[in-house]
């Protein structure tokens, strides 16, 4: 159980496309998604977190048009880098939290798509 | 700002040894702390976690501890195999807001 999907694993692009990757739990319900971004060989960073109905919080110095989150559904987030530029190039990850289980329950990790701006 | 750092940023560890794997946190506010495991690609998955209000937990061939009193989280890995090779991370719960924040991470490496 608790299985998060993500898709793509990997796209290339080049400088100035939009970018969309979908972050969907398959077999629970999530109210809640974490968008996190992990450069090579650090830690994940905490981009915003994506809220089912309602605006996502975006943590300091994360540009919230840049990246833009939607969060439509119990079951879909998607984190949408707009205008991307090489410097957007990382490894961006969603989690999510079961809401059946209750609170203090960890987030399950997507598998993570590897972007590269050209 | 407050986060959550570990004191080795990599550990070798002959197979079939036990690893432990340290990690510092500073907010005092933190009630609930994670463990990951992430291999090459791929995101993090969960190992063992631990509420504030326990000092130790265990799992097959696992084991968290917590100290509060120094803050500090350590995750203990038994007969240690090369399928544990991977960066370890610690995460802490933040209170309220819950959301989980990582640790700078510990590679894991294994000896044959």
């Amino acid at each position: 159980g608790a299985v998060v999907s993500q898709h793509p694993s990997w796209v290339i692009c080049k400088s100035g496309t939009s970018v969309k990757i979908e972050c969907r739990s398959l077999d629970f319900q999530a109210t809640t998604m974490f968008w996190y971004r992990q450069f090579p060989k650090q830690s994940l960073m905490l981009m915003a977190t994506s809220n089912e109905g309602s605006k996502a919080t975006y943590e300091q110095g994360v540009e919230k048009d840049k990246f833009l989150i939607n969060h439509a559904s119990l079951t879909l987030s998607t984190l949408t880098v707009t205008s991307a530029h090489p410097e957007d190039s990382s490894f961006y990850i969603c989690s999510a939290r079961d809401l059946g289980r209750g609170p203090n329950q960890p987030q399950h990790f997507g598998d993570g798509t590897r972007l590269s701006i050209l | 700002g407050e986060n959550v750092g570990l004191h080795l940023p990599t550990l070798s560890v002959q197979e079939g040894d036990n690893s432990i794997i340290n990690c510092a946190y500073s907010n005092s506010a933190s009630d609930y702390f994670i463990w990951y495991k992430q291999e090459s690609g791929k995101g993090p998955q969960f190992i063992i976690d631990i509420r504030s209000n326990m000092d130790k937990r265990q799992g097959q061939r696992v084991t968290v501890l917590l100290n509060k009193t120094v803050k500090h989280l350590s995750l203990q890995i038994a007969a240690t195999q090369p399928g544990d090779s991977a960066v370890y991370f610690c995460a802490e719960n933040m209170g309220s807001a819950s959301k989980i924040i990582f640790g700078s991470g510990t590679r894991l490496s294994i000896r044959p």
